[in-house]
């Protein structure tokens, strides 16, 4: 089966830039989703990108893909302590979840 | 709109009872998922159901783990007896247009405590 692998954690400070990243093993996946998870609650869709783009913005939110590495990365422009959670990057067609990245944002 | 929703948010029992989960999909929604989540394990697919079939139970740990989905708005996972290694976060997720092509909507899950 498919692996999704990721960092356990990251930690920076307000107003940095926060980069998170994912590897994945399967090429034919055709979306791969970013999800945030705040304590005590479900995951919540952050944003998507298709298998056919190299890169998606969305406000602070800049998806990188590369597919020859299998790399996918979230970068998050000003990062601020509301964006403390776990991000889960996930192959959406594959039902595979990776281990989930703990953001910690300090003031 | 409302979300998936879950029930209980929190079950405390002793080891040996029975445990029922319950989640209520989006309306329209024909795919749901059983989830749990651990420190060790991370996020695990238990089972899968399309319009109200199981569809995929190979993460269901062990027969003593059973899901059904009686109708398009209901489904429940049950353990019994229980253990405390089942403790946990279960999640629901529900979806729509096949698996491949719309995100997953989660509950805010049942955090169970095995004692």
């Amino acid at each position: 089966g498919e692996d999704v692998e990721q960092s356990l954690f990251l930690s920076v400070r307000e107003g940095d830039s926060s980069v998170i990243n994912c590897t994945y093993t399967d090429s034919s996946s055709t979306y791969l989703y970013w999800y945030k998870q705040e304590p005590g609650a479900g995951l919540q869709l952050l944003t998507y990108i298709f298998s056919n783009m190299d890169m998606k913005q969305d406000q602070r939110l800049t998806v990188l893909l590369n597919k020859k590495d299998k790399h996918l990365s979230l970068r998050i422009a000003d990062t601020q302590t509301g964006d403390s959670a776990i991000y889960f990057c996930a192959d959406n067609q594959k039902l595979v979840f990776g281990t989930g990245t703990r953001l910690l944002v300090s003031p | 709109d409302a979300g998936v929703i879950q029930s209980p948010r929190h079950e405390v029992t002793e080891m040996g009872q029975e445990v029922t989960l319950r989640c209520k999909p989006i309306s329209g929604h024909d795919y749901l998922f059983w989830y749990r989540q651990t420190m060790m394990r991370g996020l695990e697919l238990l089972i899968y159901f399309n319009n109200n079939v199981p569809i995929d139970d190979s993460g269901m740990p062990e027969d003593r783990f059973s899901a059904k989905m009686p109708n398009a708005s209901f489904s429940t996972l049950k353990i019994q007896p229980s253990e405390p290694r089942d403790s946990a976060v279960y999640f629901c997720a529900s979806t729509s247009r096949g698996v491949g092509h719309q995100p997953q909507h989660f509950g805010d899950g049942t955090r169970l405590s095995i004692l």
